[in-house]
């Protein structure tokens, strides 16, 4: 998978918007955006993917930039149940596709 | 809906023992995916299976493992004369699809310590 670039932590209050960024300069044409998180002691959790276009689901929505290169998570009111590492990963569209984790983005999240 | 199930949840087992982990996946999900995480460390691939296809194994790290998944449904994961260096969180995901536009779905793992 290419590689990507995500701040290692990031604060929020409770019930604020998150906006988790992440830098994917060297992404080709046909990679999908995913983003996972993994709460302490469980199995990563999807939260969201797209190709191009802005996508929103009842979890989060994805902002991609025009050129690509970059994405946004946002959390639009983040409660304690979104402290976690949350993962950016470029996916190659050729044949099945594995998930590689880097070190993510660990959200703390405050009352 | 229910989710990836895995069992046991926790497993304590001492140094050449044999152990079997077991998955369901989400009802329906053709493909199948075995990781295991260490202790912060990332996901590291094991096998694939993709409907009645033949498995890919590339991840396998030795021969001690194997994986069987029958009937498209529930996988086995096996490891026989454990090493303390198989001690890990062995995490079972599936999906709708195979390629890059399907997501995969998690279920909690088993955490396996080798004593």
């Amino acid at each position: 998978d290419a590689k990507t670039t995500q701040p290692n932590s990031m604060e929020s209050n409770e019930e604020e918007p998150v906006h988790l960024p992440c830098n994917h300069s060297t992404i080709s044409g046909t990679d999908y955006i995913h983003w996972y998180r993994q709460l302490p002691s469980q199995g990563p959790e999807y939260v969201i993917h797209g190709l191009t276009s802005n996508v929103n689901n009842r979890m989060a929505s994805l902002a991609i930039a025009e050129d690509r290169k970059s994405s946004t998570l946002i959390l639009h009111r983040a409660t304690l149940r979104d402290a976690a590492v949350y993962y950016c990963i470029l996916r190659e569209n050729s044949g099945y596709s594995t998930l590689t984790f880097g070190k993510g983005t660990m959200l703390l999240v405050s009352p | 809906g229910a989710g990836v199930s895995q069992s046991p949840s926790n497993k304590v087992t001492e140094k050449g023992k044999d152990v079997e982990l077991r998955c369901d996946p989400i009802s329906g999900h053709t493909a199948l995916y075995w990781y295991r995480q260490s202790l912060g460390q990332g996901l590291e691939f094991l096998i694939y299976f993709q409907g009645n296809s033949a498995p890919d194994k590339s991840g396998l790290p030795s021969d001690r493992f194997s994986a069987e998944r029958t009937g498209g449904s529930v996988s086995t994961l096996t490891i026989q004369r454990t090493q303390q260096e198989d001690s890990a969180v062995y995490l079972c995901a599936s999906s709708p699809g195979r390629g890059p536009g399907w997501p995969q779905h998690f279920g909690d793992g088993t955490r396996l310590s080798i004593l």
